[in-house]
C-alpha cells in the first residue's frame, strides 16, 4: 500500500536559518505529492503541491521538488521566520479515481527569534 | 468564501458513551472526507463521500463508527460506544471534484475528542 515517511521532529531553528524537512514515499504508479501545514489552533492547509516527476511546488518561500528516482519530496526554505512555526505534513494522493490522501506523521517546526 | 465548518470544537465524554460530530463542507464541493488524527500522527482517512454516496469506508470501524451525508451536503460522524483509543482530533475535509489529479482538499478546524 501507499506510505509516507517523514523526518522526525521536533525541529528547532533560529530565525533566518535554512530549513529542510525530508519526505520519502512508497506508492504504485505516479502519485501527486503535497505539503500541508497546520498552524497552532488552525486546520490543515495546503502549502504546495507537485503532480508529476521533476515538478517543483513553491509557496511563501517554501519549495519542494518531485523526485521520482529517489521517491522523495523534501521541503526547503532558505530563511525561516518565527511565523513559520507549525506542524508540516507530507502527503501523497493515489492514482486511483478516489484520489485519497496518505499522510506522513508530521514534523513540528519551532523558529526562535 | 466560507471554509469547512465543524462542530463542536471540543468534546469530553466517558467511555461507552456516544458522540456525534457535524461537518458543513465548502459550498458546491462534491467530495467530503472524515479523518482521524491521533496525537503525534498524521491524519488517517475514515470515510469518503461523493455527493451522498460512500466512495470508501474500508478504514471505518463499522462496529462503532457510522457516518452519513445528508442530501450530499452536511455530514455527521457518530461513535457509539466510544473507547479510550478513540481520543483524537476528527477532521473533515472537502474537495470540488472526485478524481482530479492534484486537487486540493480543504480542511476544517477539527473536533478534539477526549474519552475518559
Amino acid at each position: 500500500g501507499n506510505s509516507v515517511t517523514q523526518m522526525e521532529g521536533p525541529v528547532t531553528l533560529s530565525e533566518e536559518a535554512f530549513l529542510t524537512i525530508n519526505c520519502t514515499y512508497t506508492a504504485t504508479g505516479y502519485p501527486s505529492l503535497f505539503w500541508y501545514v497546520q498552524y497552532p489552533g488552525e486546520g490543515l492547509q495546503l502549502l504546495l503541491k507537485a503532480t508529476k516527476a521533476d515538478d517543483k511546488g513553491s509557496n511563501k518561500g517554501f519549495e519542494a521538488t518531485y523526485r521520482k528516482e529517489t521517491t522523495s519530496f523534501h521541503l526547503e526554505k532558505g530563511s525561516v521566520q518565527v511565523s513559520d512555526s507549525a506542524v508540516y505534513f507530507c502527503a501523497l494522493s493515489d492514482t486511483g479515481s478516489a484520489r485519497q490522501l496518505t499522510f506522513g506523521s508530521g514534523t513540528q517546526l519551532t523558529v526562535l527569534p | 468564501e466560507a471554509g469547512v465548518a465543524q462542530s463542536p470544537r471540543y468534546k469530553i465524554i466517558e467511555k461507552r458513551q456516544s458522540v456525534a460530530f457535524w461537518c458543513n463542507p465548502i459550498s458546491g464541493h462534491a467530495t467530503l472526507y472524515w479523518y482521524q488524527q491521533i496525537l503525534g500522527q498524521g491524519p488517517k482517512l475514515l470515510i469518503q463521500f461523493q455527493n451522498n454516496g460512500v466512495v470508501d469506508d474500508s478504514q471505518l470501524p463499522k462496529d462503532r463508527f457510522s457516518a452519513e451525508r445528508l442530501k450530499g451536503v452536511d455530514s455527521t460522524l457518530k461513535i457509539q460506544p466510544a473507547k479510550l483509543e478513540d481520543s483524537a482530533v476528527y477532521l473533515c475535509a472537502s474537495s470540488p471534484r472526485l478524481g482530479e489529479r492534484g486537487d486540493e482538499q480543504f480542511f476544517g478546524p477539527g473536533t478534539r475528542l477526549t474519552v475518559l
